[in-house]
């Protein structure tokens, strides 16, 4: 299994303002993921954090609005950029492991409130 | 559109009865589902599985059902306990996808005393 920590828990921002969220696992995982979820909607994915490279954004999803690092295996970090009232939701980071390819480790999740 | 329906917002059940929450995927290609169960300030937490090549799961007091024919799936909680309260999200995956599961919008379970 992987514990995982998320900074800050909540925030609420100006818009056109960003926000850097920090996710951290207890140990190394394979695969880091970004979900946003809107109030009263599923558990959308934003983005694939990869190790060392770009990471890959899901569809309506891009690099500028949602930059991401992973500098390691075990650290990622999302930024909201720019943000506008819309930006508002619970952004949540996730991780697989070798041996649970299968299943997500959800971190705390970070709520986000933009004026 | 959504790939993963799950059409009950939420479900109201006594302690002690079952709970039954329902789940309808779209896409043929998934293979594997998953439940995960959501408390309030937390993420969510995998709670039981199932391959595409089985109809049943159990572990414990949770089971999980699945109709491919349907397109269908549920997850069942007997005995319902008040701890058992949360919103569960059904989640679908496919080996071409990575196994990066779509979820549904989920359900909020209250269990009353």
């Amino acid at each position: 299994s992987a514990v995982i920590s998320q900074k800050p828990s909540r925030d609420i921002c100006q818009r056109g303002t960003s926000l850097t969220i920090q996710c951290q696992v207890d140990s190394q995982v394979t695969m880091m993921f970004w979900y946003r979820q809107q109030p009263g909607q599923s558990l959308t994915l934003i983005a694939t954090a990869n190790q060392g490279s770009e990471a890959t954004y899901e569809s309506g999803f891009v690099i500028d609005k949602f930059p991401i690092s992973r500098p390691n295996l075990t650290f990622s970090t999302l930024t909201v950029s720019n943000m506008s009232p819309e930006d508002s939701s619970i952004y949540l980071c996730s991780a697989t492991t070798a041996s649970s390819y299968n299943e997500q480790f959800f971190g705390p999740g970070t709520r986000l409130t933009v004026l | 559109d959504q790939q993963v329906k799950q059409n009950s917002p939420s479900l109201s059940v006594q302690e002690g009865r079952i709970s039954i929450l329902n789940c309808d995927y779209t896409n043929s290609m998934f293979d594997y589902f998953l439940w995960y169960k959501k408390y309030p300030a937390e993420g969510p937490t995998f709670l039981i599985s199932i391959s595409s090549i089985k109809d049943k799961n159990e572990d414990g007091r949770f089971t999980v059902f699945l109709n491919k024919s349907a397109k269908h799936l549920s997850l069942h909680i007997v005995p319902s306990q008040p701890g058992d309260s949360a919103v569960y999200f059904c989640a679908a995956s496919a080996v071409g996808g990575s196994y990066i599961p779509t979820f549904g919008r989920g359900t909020s379970l209250i269990v009353h005393p």
